[in-house]
Parts: structure tokens; sequence; C-alpha cells
């Protein structure tokens, strides 16, 4: 158990659907990442927060955005869903603000739209 | 454009012996570089990292080997276990570029046979 959860563990809904997932990062933790891994490929980084604040963004569609809460806790939000958004979104947290700060991933949150 | 690829999407290995991880990356100005594990139904954990500085990190059974020249790294498993059956992720950053992004490769499923 790594110590971050992310709910709801699936999810399915329908072509131009909004969903919101969350993530609890570990005690202490400060930064919240987020990833989605599409079938057979790697884990594609979408975007840091850091103690509140937008930190690094990577291949994010502007249809989703994230925020981070002041209990550090953090929401992924996707709307206008698409087929091709059918993917595992992992939540990982860590200390530090930075890349090399070992990370821990939860479980993901396996969303399906049909 | 891949810049992380790792070229084996699959491996098997007798128990005992030596599993052996490639992946190679395009942008010399990638400069930490880490391997996760990742088991079916939970998100990735970290393995083991090496930054640009070092061209060997070993912990355990786990060595990671760096040719920068080359744009090569390699996790090594000696012994490798039936526990070590799993996709390993590599990832690459960039700790000065400021993006704070990983960059991970597909993954290798490997399996030890026991």
């Amino acid at each position: 158990d790594s110590g971050v959860t992310q709910t709801p563990k699936h999810l399915i809904t329908a072509t131009g659907q909004r969903v919101t997932l969350r993530c609890s990062p570990r005690s202490g933790d400060l930064s919240v990442y987020w990833y989605q891994q599409s079938l057979d490929q790697g884990l594609q980084f979408l975007i840091q927060y850091y103690n509140g604040e937008e930190r690094a963004k990577g291949n994010i569609l502007e249809r989703f955005s994230a925020q981070q809460f002041p209990d550090l806790h953090s929401e992924l939000n996707l709307s206008s869903l698409e087929l091709g958004d059918s993917a595992l979104y992992f939540c990982a947290s860590s200390v530090g603000q930075g890349f090399i700060d070992e990370q821990y991933f939860g479980p993901g949150t396996r969303l399906t739209v049909t | 454009d891949q810049q992380v690829k790792q070229n084996s999407p699959s491996l098997s290995v007798q128990e005992g012996r030596i599993s052996i991880l490639n992946c190679d990356y395009t942008n010399s100005m990638f400069d930490y570089f880490l391997w996760y594990k990742k088991y079916p139904a939970e998100g990735p954990t970290f393995l083991i990292s090496i930054s640009s500085i070092k061209d060997k990190n070993e912990d355990g059974r786990f060595t990671v080997f760096l040719n920068k020249s080359a744009k090569h790294l390699s996790l090594h498993i000696v012994p490798s276990q039936p526990g070590d059956s799993a996709v390993y992720f590599c990832a690459v950053t960039h700790p000065g570029s400021g993006t704070y992004k990983y960059i991970f490769g597909t993954g290798t499923r490997l399996k030890v046979l026991a």
C-alpha cells in the first residue's frame, strides 16, 4: 500500500459526459501528479501540483483540468469525454516538487467511455 | 515521436538467471533516469534511479547501468525470482529544464519462470 488513495476505482460513462477523479496523497507529501495510461501505452504525464499551485504541465488536453485543494487532495476533471479518453488514470505524490523525488502511485482509476 | 523506447514488450527468464531490461532515449539533455515496477491492478512502484554523473547504481539484486554516449540504460536483476514478474517502466527526466516532467517508456513485461 503506497498510501495514495484514488476514487473511484472504476468509472463507466458515455461520450460527451464529464467526470471527476479524486486523489489523496500520502501524508506529508506536497506534490500530486496525474498520469494517463492508455492500452499498450506508457504512462503519459498530465500535470503536477505542488502545495496547491500548478508546477508542471505535460500532455494534458484542454478538455481536462485539475486542481489541488488546501487539504492537498487533488481532483482531475475530464469533460466532453471521447472514446479515446478510456484509460487508466494514475495519481502519484511526492514530498518535494522536483521530479527526482520518489513518486508514490495510487492504484489508479479505470475510466471507460462508451 | 517517442523520446523513450523500450523495444522489448516482453521477456521470459528462468528463475535464478539474469534479467536484462533495456531502455533507449533520444534527448541527450535527459539527466536523471528511473525504473518503476508495476504489478497488475496496482500503481507503479519506484525501483531504482541513476543520475547522469554515474554509470552504475546498485540496490540489492537490482543494478541500473547508464551509457550516455549510446543514450541507453539497462536494468539487471540477478538472480531473478518469480516475484519479479511484472511490467517494468523506465522513465527519464531533466530536472534542470524547469519543466519537471517524467517521460515514461511503454514498458517491458517480465515473466520469471519457476
